[in-house]
């Protein structure tokens, strides 16, 4: 077990609507990544925080945000949501952010009917 | 940009028999390469990363510069190594994230 939490499991919802998806890193971590994976584009970065501070963007589009917050986890909120947002959404964590190894979280997958 | 070639979607096998699976990448600098598994849609779970050079449950890979390849090997197959595996490259000046190859199913038949 990698220690990365992530919540809820599934989440079903309608278009339109808003969501939000938390990751709790492994203990001592300081950089979250979110990552989604969905059938037609594979595994795609969306952002990376280290110590509560944005460092990276990736595709991720401007209906979503996240942030992490002085306990170190990260939320991931998707609004406006498209059927097409239907996905596996992974969080990993790691050390530091520069040279270690990214430990992913079990993922949420979501259902936009 | 950097970018991740996995040639092969899906690969089959027998059990017992030796297994391969390609990667090749495209990047300016200096890459870290990464094998991450994923069985039955689970978490990635990594699996060997070029820098520690060890073998992890009978796989090994070795980076080639040369050809930018990072292919992925293991002699003998078991029924218990089908799965998605994902080949990654870290780039550090692009923020540390990763990018994925698309996979590559391996299903070991008895």
């Amino acid at each position: 077990d990698s220690g990365v939490t992530q919540t809820p499991k599934h989440l079903i919802t309608a278009t339109g609507q808003r969501v939000t998806l938390r990751c709790s890193p492994r203990s001592g971590d300081l950089s979250v990544y979110w990552y989604q994976q969905s059938l037609d584009q594979g595994l795609q970065f969306l952002i990376h925080y280290y110590n509560g501070e944005e460092r990276a963007k990736g595709n991720i589009l401007e209906r979503f945000s996240a942030q992490q917050f002085p306990d170190l986890h990260s939320e991931l909120n998707l609004s406006s949501l498209e059927l097409g947002d239907s996905a596996l959404y992974f969080c990993a964590s790691s050390e530091t952010g520069s040279t270690d190894t990214q430990y992913f979280g079990p993922g949420t997958r979501l259902t936009v009917l | 940009a950097q970018r991740v070639t996995q040639p092969e979607k899906l690969l089959s096998v027998f059990k017992g028999a030796p297994v391969e699976l390609k990667c090749n990448y495209s990047y300016s600098g200096s890459p870290e390469l990464f094998w991450y598994v994923q069985y039955s849609r689970q978490r990635l779970q990594l699996l060997l990363r070029h820098i520690s050079r060890e073998s992890i449950k009978g796989f090994t890979a070795d980076l080639n510069k040369g050809e930018t390849s990072f292919h992925l090997k293991k002699p003998f197959a078991q029924e218990e190594d089908s799965a998605m595996y994902y080949c990654a490259l870290k780039a550090r000046a692009a923020g540390n994230k990763l990018t994925f190859g698309g996979g590559t199913r391996v299903l070991v038949k008895p």
